[in-house]
């Protein structure tokens, strides 16, 4: 069964606009990542949170991770066209459940030029 | 540096027919995986190996066989084709625990 959640389903911005998705999850974790998944083609790692950390940047991207709530959001800043993309969240644990890792089912974003 | 590749990029299939999907890695990886993603599912785990010789189950393993003989290699096996089948295939493989590194898929249509 599906560990991550994202919401919502689909995004639609307008560019230089930021995008938030979010994404929830059941079990306890180890690491949480995001990924990114262009039409037609293989996804792609953005950024890897573990779960002692609550935020970690890279480039336009922003991640918070809340495991109290069991919950992390994704945020891209000045978007482009080039960011148009399905994104998902993708959850691991530890020991052996670091050997499966469970993705949801994505936030389809579309970013008008 | 080629990353993961996967063969072939398209493939249709008559119900019941057998085949081969290839998947080869060239960054000396132990862990290797197999993804189906259907729409509106998302990416569900089918087998991965964490080394040769070691393969294990994933969520939705029925109707797959995987085989690990070398590092490099992790080919996936349908052994009668369903229609339930058709799906775009990833492999994945990474090093440690961390980032996964994917194929561009395989897109398989079972008629």
């Amino acid at each position: 069964s599906q560990q991550g959640e994202e919401d919502p389903q689909a995004l639609s911005i307008q560019e230089g606009e930021n995008a938030t998705m979010n994404c929830s999850y059941k079990t306890s974790i180890n690491n949480l990542q995001w990924y990114r998944q262009n039409s037609g083609r293989g996804l792609v790692h953005l950024i890897l949170i573990r779960s002692n950390e609550r935020e970690k940047h890279s480039g336009r991207l922003r991640v918070t991770l809340d495991t109290s709530k069991k919950s992390s959001s994704l945020l891209i800043t000045a978007s482009r066209a080039a960011d148009t993309a399905s994104y998902f969240c993708a959850t691991g644990g530890s020991g052996a459940g670091s050997y499966q890792l469970t993705f949801g089912k994505g936030t389809k974003l579309s970013v008008i030029p | 540096n080629a990353g993961v590749t996967q063969t072939p990029k398209f493939q249709v299939l008559k119900t019941g027919q057998s085949m081969t999907l290839q998947c080869a890695q060239d960054m000396n990886h132990e862990y290797m995986s197999w993804y189906r993603q259907d729409p509106g599912m998302g990416l569900r785990l089918i087998h991965y190996s964490v080394g040769a010789g070691i393969t294990d189950q994933g969520e939705v393993p029925n109707g797959y066989n995987v085989s690990r003989s070398t590092t490099e290699d992790f080919p996936l096996r349908l052994l009668s084709a369903a229609p339930s089948q058709t799906s775009v295939y990833f492999c994945a493989s990474r090093g440690g625990v961390g980032k996964l590194f994917f194929g561009s898929g395989t897109q398989l249509s079972v008629l």
